[in-house]
């Protein structure tokens, strides 16, 4: 079946370092693939998407690019700052319409001041 | 955007007792509604499917007739813990989709969660 590996947490990173959290899946055929984030009190938002293999999603500085060949769909953001503390989930659908998503873990990212 | 809403964000109960937990869409009708689990450190696993007016659709391995789903309108979907006890205790999030203004494949808007304990 379908799975998702996430880094493990927690990180802690000052604030303007260089952030990556890998995340690698498991999947028939073509998954959309997604990173959602989880702030303190709130419900998980939609960070960035992508949908087929090589496209790059992209939203708040973050960055990950669907890489088919390694099944990879890493997370990056050049400098991070106080406020992208939060935890974060990469998340894939193998059905067209996205019913249904296979999250990770999630990873718990701290940013210090 | 659209908002889901979770209710109680916390709760504690006592092992035998039931528990409702609510999950509204606030500014969008919701035909279909998701439930998932969360254990420490674990990942999201889906639950259930909620269906407006039509039962749920329960994935393998979840009990039924321990989760109580109920969509009863456009906007609101419940999940009741029956006869709760210690190992029931997890982290429970909705989630639901706005389907008219994307189509039918839009954005999949979560709930806040709720972090139920038994005692």
């Amino acid at each position: 079946g379908d799975s998702v590996t996430q880094m493990e947490g927690p990180v802690t990173l000052s604030e303007e370092a260089f952030l990556t959290i890998n995340c690698t899946y498991t999947a028939t055929g073509y998954p959309s693939l997604f990173w959602y984030v989880q702030y303190p009190g709130e419900g998980l938002q939609l960070l960035l998407k992508a949908t087929k293999a090589d496209d790059k999603g992209s939203n708040k500085g973050f960055e990950a690019t669907y890489r088919k060949e390694t099944t990879s769909f890493h997370l990056e953001k050049g400098s991070v700052q106080v406020s992208d503390s939060a935890v974060y989930f990469c998340a894939l659908s193998s059905s067209g319409s996205a019913r249904q998503l296979t999250f990770g873990s999630g990873t718990q990212l701290t940013v210090l001041p | 955007g659209a908002v889901v809403s979770q209710h109680p964000s916390r709760v504690i109960c006592k092992s035998g007792t039931s528990v409702k937990i609510e999950c509204r869409s606030l500014d969008f009708q919701a035909t279909t509604m998701f439930w998932y689990r969360q254990f420490p450190k674990k990942s999201l696993m889906l639950m259930a499917t909620s269906n407006e007016g039509s039962k749920a659709t329960y994935e393998q391995g979840v009990e039924k007739d321990k989760f109580l789903i109920n969509h009863a309108s456009l906007t609101l979907s419940t999940l009741t813990v029956t006869s709760a006890h210690p190992e029931d205790s997890s982290f429970y999030i909705c989630s639901a989709r706005d389907y008219r203004s994307q189509g039918g494949t839009g954005e999949l808007f979560f709930g806040e969660g709720s972090r139920l304990t038994v005692l």
